[in-house]
């Protein structure tokens, strides 16, 4: 009965690092969703998966931002070459299906110094 | 975003009143809104959603009504409680250019004791 799990939940990188950061969705949710939450502000998407399929990457603010999800189960989100307008919480969210209840993580807080 | 607009910004209510928070989406092909809240430092959660086909869903205190013409819905939550005091927000999944969601860019609510 596990939720969504995200790791690290912390992350400070030095600006130019590669950082990776991972998300567990709840067991047999088809539907991955990752956004970027700035201080005060609502979640803003970045990207969608059903099963493995990347369905849609047009939130991905550059095209240092990378994201996959393989085997339809765990996701990952790459962020190359950190700059520090990239400092925000990544939050990750699974559902059932795209229009269903989405289920967030706690969210990677990401400093970029 | 833009595809989704929320106001007020922040709101705040004697305990005991009602809170109206109301948002406007831009994608007539919009079918699902939900409604999420999120305390300080924790994740976003579900808390009422609505699909295109009703205009209007009831959970206890908290209602969610939907205007498909004008492309507006807001939440409604009644008989305010201190525990209510949270950031709200609203999204609405994009579907006639993908498979978006947006959410509003949040509403502060203070229920005053």
């Amino acid at each position: 009965g596990a939720g969504v799990s995200q790791s690290p939940r912390y992350k400070v990188a030095k600006r130019g690092q590669d950082v990776a950061l991972r998300c567990d969705p709840i067991s047999g949710h088809v539907s991955l969703f990752w956004y970027q939450q700035a201080l005060g502000q609502g979640p803003e998407f970045l990207t969608y998966f059903q099963n493995e399929a990347q369905l849609d990457k047009s939130g991905l603010p550059s095209d240092r931002f990378f994201a996959e999800r393989p085997e339809g189960s765990v996701s990952t989100l790459k962020i190359q070459r950190t700059q520090q307008e990239d400092s925000a919480v990544y939050l990750c969210a699974s559902s059932l299906s795209l229009a269903t209840e989405q289920f967030f993580g706690p969210g990677t807080r990401l400093t970029v110094l | 975003g833009e595809n989704v607009e929320q106001h007020p910004s922040t709101l705040s209510v004697q305990e005991g009143d009602s809170a109206v928070i109301k948002c406007t989406y831009s994608d007539s092909a919009s079918n699902y809104f939900p409604w999420y809240k999120q305390e300080l430092g924790k994740r976003p959660q579900l808390i009422i959603d609505i699909r295109s086909n009703v205009g209007e869903k009831k959970d206890q205190r908290i209602a969610v009504t939907l205007n498909k013409t004008a492309k507006h819905f807001s939440l409604h939550i009644t008989e305010t409680q201190p525990e209510d005091s949270a950031v709200y927000f609203c999204a609405a999944i994009l579907r006639s250019t993908g498979n978006q969601f947006y959410f509003g860019t949040g509403t502060s609510l203070t229920v005053i004791p």
